[in-house]
């Protein structure tokens, strides 16, 4: 099966600048998980989608990070304005079995993000 | 709160040595545990999951694990280790309460020497 696909896969931007990543996941995986991975640090869950409906936000900075997924499909992480602590790897995730804890994440490649 | 502690930035082992990568967690009841490999440039890639049932779990590239309730313990191991299992490896967690957030160590950068 195709895996989860992510664009662009390198970005540098200007601190005060916009960018968007985009992420499909696997055909009929219905929950969507985007993650932040800063340099020398694990992944960190922004932003976790059931269908087309947030789930987890809690850690989502919510004054300039910004999420959607329409259709329940693909999915679109927005940064305005960046900061230069958003510097990092952008990672999006599916996974098939719904709210069950015990399913499996498959990541895509990410998004490197470099805000200057 | 969850956790996971991954007690060592770095592994060094020699080619056809045996390697362990360290992993200990803290959770509210019952774990689901996961270890996953990133390598440069790619995303994580999933290797095993203890969800329940026998301690020793067996994945893929011939990773195995040993879950240990007593010292919190969630061990990644292999026998003989290869050049290309060079890759920077996670620990992560996940409770069985219904929390959803899969929570991440910080990594292992594992190499191999030939």
């Amino acid at each position: 099966e195709a895996g989860v696909a992510q664009s662009p896969r390198y970005k540098i931007i200007e601190k005060r600048q916009s960018v968007a990543f985009w992420c499909n996941p696997i055909s009929g995986h219905a929950t969507l998980y985007w993650y932040q991975q800063i340099l020398g640090q694990g992944p960190k869950l922004l932003i976790q989608f059931q269908n087309n409906g947030v789930v987890d936000d809690s850690q989502l900075p919510k004054d300039r990070f910004s999420a959607e997924r329409l259709k329940g499909v693909d999915s679109t992480l927005k940064i305005q304005p960046a900061k230069l602590e958003d510097s990092a790897v952008y990672l999006c995730a599916s996974s098939s079995r719904g709210r069950t804890g015990a399913n499996v994440l498959t990541f895509g490649a990410g998004s490197r993000l470099t805000v200057l | 709160a969850q956790s996971v502690a991954q007690p060592e930035d770095q592994v060094n082992v020699a080619e056809g040595n045996p390697l362990t990568v360290k992993c200990t967690y803290s959770v509210s009841g019952n774990p689901y545990l996961f270890w996953y490999v990133q390598y440069p440039n790619r995303g994580l890639q999933f290797l095993l999951k203890y969800i329940t049932g026998d301690n020793l779990v067996k994945g893929s590239y011939g990773f195995e694990a040993e879950f240990n309730k007593s010292q919190t313990s969630f061990h990644l191991k292999k026998p003989s280790a290869l050049v290309s299992d060079s890759a920077l490896y996670f620990c992560a967690v996940r409770d069985q309460t219904g929390a959803n957030n899969l929570f991440f160590g910080t990594g292992t950068r594992l190499t191999v020497i030939p």
